[in-house]
């Protein structure tokens, strides 16, 4: 159980073109999404925290209008970075969170995706 | 901002070594520690989830313990098998909520 899936793993694009990720929870209900992101050689950054139905809360310093986050349904969350430029290249990835009370997911802990490679050419 | 740090950074050890490497966050409004094994191209795993100062949980041959008191987290791996070659995570979760803050990683690799 508690299995999150990411696609694409691997994406190439133009500048000044847009992609989007999606996360979805496979086998579970996720309140919440987060969405992180790692530099070549840094720890995972967090770069906003979605809830179902709400607008994501986004950390200090990441553009909102960039990185547009929809967490449309309890399984599936979106990324889609706009206007993407070299300067956007890095490793996303995304968690979730269950709710509480589904057997045998642990509240508070965060379930991965494997990731998205995201080079902007 | 929150300062979690993970070292060493990476570490080389023979198979049937063992090793520990240590994780340090703040000690203050603490309410847990998470430890993951993320193996490349593939999705982090949980391994341990620490709450209590003391606690001492073992998966197998990895074991954890924890020290809120002055911020620090072992994690230790007996009898070192190439299939343990990994990252491993730690993140700190404060009172404010359920955000994690992630170390910068240990990369252990394991000769055979």
């Amino acid at each position: 159980g508690a299995v999150v899936s990411q696609h694409p793993s691997w994406v190439i694009c133009k500048s000044g073109t847009s992609v989007k990720i999606e996360c979805r929870s496979l086998d579970f209900q996720a309140t919440t999404m987060f969405w992180y992101r790692q530099f070549p050689k840094q720890s995972l950054m967090l770069m906003a925290t979605s809830n179902e139905g709400s607008k994501a809360t986004y950390e200090q310093g990441v553009e909102k209008d960039k990185f547009l986050i929809n967490h449309a349904s309890l399984t599936l969350s979106t990324l889609t970075v706009t206007s993407a430029h070299p300067e956007d290249s890095s490793f996303y990835i995304c968690s979730a969170s269950a709710t509480a009370g589904q057997s045998s997911i642990s509240y508070y802990e965060q379930y991965f995706g494997p990731g998205t490679r995201l080079t902007v050419t | 901002i929150l300062n979690v740090e993970q070292s060493p950074q990476s570490l080389h050890v023979q198979e049937g070594d063992s090793t520990n490497f240590t994780c340090s966050f703040p000690s203050s409004n603490f309410y847990a520690l998470h430890w993951y094994r993320w193996e490349t191209a593939k999705s982090p795993e949980a391994l341990f989830v620490m709450t209590l100062n003391g606690d001492e949980k073992k998966k197998g041959r990895i074991s954890a313990t924890l020290n809120t008191k002055e911020g620090y987290s072992y994690l230790y791996i007996k009898g070192s098998q190439p299939e343990d070659s990994a990252t491993y995570l730690c993140a700190f979760i404060g009172n404010a909520g359920n955000m994690l803050t992630f170390g910068g990683g240990t990369r252990l690799m394991v000769k055979p």
